[in-house]
């Protein structure tokens, strides 16, 4: 399984656009990158997801540089309600069973 | 759509008790997976199951826990005799089907055990 880094903690201002970066060096070729949030007291909650390039919802745009040994997780303009810890995590394409293999996560916090 | 729900929300027992949790998926989801987070540390898988059959128990800790999940909807997690150690917050989540690469998983708030 793919080990991932990433910051252990980030502040940042309301209304500003929160960037927070993984590695994930060794990363296989059926290996996608997958983000969770998890909120104090709550189970994680997907994000989202990508193998490539840019992907984009309503919650997070998410990009992958060509080698894909990082990504990027993109929150725009941040509220209160953004503040959780962010798992970046590489779950394994055709591998039968999908176990999520956590790190520590980064724990953002937006303050006013 | 009722998410995943787990019961009950908050455990308390002795060492060399029995406890029981539960957990209800999704509605239609065919898998279902245990993690759990102890003492502060990551969130670790336990086992995962499609339908009623175990596909991967690899992260079960030892012959204390026994996971079930007759007929294919809800599981229960037994751990017997509880020790100390087991103490911490066990999730529960759940997924529609493997289609390759896009296994989104779905997880409830968790149930927090402490032993004493």
């Amino acid at each position: 399984l793919a080990k991932t880094t990433q910051p252990i903690s980030m502040d940042s201002y309301e209304g500003q656009e929160v960037n927070i970066t993984c590695s994930h060096n060794n990363i296989a070729t059926n290996d996608y990158i997958t983000w969770y949030q998890q909120f104090p007291s709550q189970g994680p909650r997907f994000i989202i997801q990508g193998y490539k390039t840019k992907v984009t919802n309503e919650v997070a745009s998410l990009f992958i540089p060509a080698d894909r040994k990082s990504s990027t997780l993109s929150l725009p303009r941040v509220s209160l309600s953004d503040t959780a810890v962010y798992y970046c995590l590489v779950v394994t394409r055709g591998a039968g069973s999908y176990q999520l293999t956590f790190g520590k996560g980064t724990k953002l916090s937006v303050i006013p | 759509e009722a998410g995943v729900t787990q019961f009950p929300s908050h455990s308390v027992i002795e060492k060399g008790q029995t406890v029981t949790l539960r957990c209800d998926p999704i509605s239609g989801h065919d898998n279902l997976y245990w993690y759990r987070r102890v003492m502060g540390k990551e969130i670790k898988f336990l086992l995962h199951f499609v339908k009623e059959s175990k596909q991967d128990e690899s992260g079960m800790p030892n012959n204390r826990f026994l996971a079930e999940r007759t007929g294919g909807t809800y599981s229960t997690l037994k751990v017997q005799p509880a020790e100390l150690e087991d103490s911490g917050v066990y999730f529960c989540a759940s997924s529609p089907n493997q289609r390759e690469g896009t296994d989104t998983q779905y997880f409830g708030p968790g149930t927090r055990l402490t032993v004493l």
